[in-house]
């Protein structure tokens, strides 16, 4: 069983609709990231998170640590927001970072 | 200011050869982490190199190895390339001091071993 595990694995949306991909982790953590992939590769940051819950224009994060578990919402989704989200944790005492296998989303006009 | 920077974007080698690939970290960044992202996967951590030396290493042969020059930029190599090691190399930088635990990635280098 890996370490991090995403879901869905692909997700299909209209535009505009609410979008939620979920991520669960078995480790304890310092701090856990959620990352944005666009064909091609390169993985932007888009938060990272500790406790709680973070805000960035149309996409919010949130995490509960003692359920490790954490959730990427988007409102109002658009099809520019189609990519491959990726959750990643830091685990303690650890330089490392583990990943997810990603959740592919397409967003459609 | 530059973020991070890798080259080759693009790379096709044969089997049995021998594969250097580069990252120069994001200015102000002193530690640069490598990942093997095959296809369809989330990325795996191969090593990681602080102060030219190697800091930690995720589950990969020796066969991968690695360089941190005094300018913190830094060098994969992959020796004896088989066909599994095709996947998308990525590079990332971060301070050490820093308590944020950011990372930033590089574009990544796509290799292909025919």
């Amino acid at each position: 069983k890996n370490e991090v595990e995403q879901s869905p694995q692909n997700l299909t949306a209209q535009e505009g609709e609410f979008i939620t991909i979920n991520c669960s982790y078995s480790v304890g953590i310092s701090a856990l990231h959620w990352l944005q992939q666009h064909p091609g590769g390169g993985i932007v940051s888009l938060f990272m998170l500790s406790s709680g819950k973070k805000k960035h224009g149309r996409l919010i994060a949130t995490i509960n640590i003692q359920e490790k578990h954490s959730s990427l919402h988007i409102t109002a989704s658009h099809p520019r927001d189609s990519a491959v989200y990726i959750c990643a944790v830091i685990p303690y005492n650890n330089n490392d970072m583990r990943f997810g296998a990603g959740t592919r989303l397409t967003v459609k006009p | 200011d530059a973020g991070v920077t890798q080259s080759p974007t693009h790379l096709i080698k044969t089997r049995g050869q021998q594969v250097t690939l580069r990252c120069s970290p994001k200015s102000g960044h002193d530690t640069v982490s490598w990942y093997q992202q095959a296809l369809g996967q989330g990325p795996q951590f191969i090593f990681q190199y602080y102060e030219e030396e190697e800091r930690q290493r995720g589950n990969f042969p020796d066969r991968f190895s690695g360089h941190q020059f005094p300018n913190y930029s830094s060098e994969l190599n992959v020796n004896a390339l088989l066909l599994g090691d095709s996947a998308l190399y990525l590079c990332a930088s971060s301070f050490a001091q820093s308590s944020s635990y950011e990372q930033y990635f590089g574009p990544g280098t796509r290799l292909t071993v025919t």
